[in-house]
């Protein structure tokens, strides 16, 4: 079965630029998430859709960041304009179902933010 | 969301059992509590998940007391590539939620 793809692996931007990532789930995951995780921190749930509606985006910075996922499979995340603050690694996670145990949660390698 | 507590890190050498402790004070009765692993540059994989006593999986065990308040991974005979970050989360809704999670480093 194939994993979480995510892309671009690494992405270096000046600052107030704007950046978007990519994430293709596992086939048949009705969910996706994105994680922010800032280095020497765990991850931090951005955004959670169920098919292509959006379940929670309560810690979603609205102002700078949005995300979508057109026709409830790849999903694509948008920062604009980058704060140096954003720096860090943004992991997509896919599930089945809305429901499932902790095993049913498949994590993406991530893309590496640097902004400078 | 529950909120977990857990060593920063942990040392060990090859052949040892790492115990990790978790402390979840303020668990919900229909919380469950999973644990994951994080090699760097990858994301997290679930290694256990139990709500009560002792789960055994091939890579691990979990101990619960009766109170749920704490739990306790157990990796038996680790190796050098069981050096990662570990990850307790406690949660109703099963969705992955993250503390600061303890970093093991194990020695030859």
């Amino acid at each position: 079965e194939a994993g979480v793809a995510q892309s671009p692996r690494y992405k270096i931007i000046e600052k107030r630029q704007s950046v978007a990532f990519w994430c293709n789930p596992i086939s048949g995951h009705a969910t996706l998430y994105w994680y922010q995780q800032i280095l020497g921190q765990g991850p931090k749930l951005l955004i959670q859709f169920q098919n292509n509606g959006v379940v929670d985006d309560s810690q979603l910075p609205k102002d700078r960041f949005s995300a979508e996922r057109l026709k409830g499979v790849d999903s694509t995340l948008k920062i604009q304009p980058a704060k140096l603050e954003d720096s860090a690694v943004y992991l997509c996670a896919s599930s089945p179902t809305f429901s499932d145990r902790g095993y049913g949660y498949t994590f993406g390698s991530g893309t590496r933010l640097t902004v400078v | 969301l529950a909120k977990t507590t857990q060593p920063i890190s942990m040392d060990s050498y090859e052949g040892q059992e790492v115990n990790i402790t978790c402390s979840h004070n303020n668990i919900a009765t229909n919380d469950y509590i999973t644990w994951y692993q994080q090699f760097p540059s990858q994301g997290p994989r679930f290694i256990i998940q139990g709500y009560k006593t002792k789960v055994t999986n091939e890579v691990a065990s979990l101990f619960i007391p009766a109170d749920r308040k704490s739990s306790t991974l157990s990796l038996p005979r680790v190796s050098l590539s069981d050096t990662a970050v570990y990850y307790c989360s406690s949660g109703g809704s099963y969705i992955p939620t993250f503390g600061r999670g303890t970093s093991l480093i194990v020695h030859p």
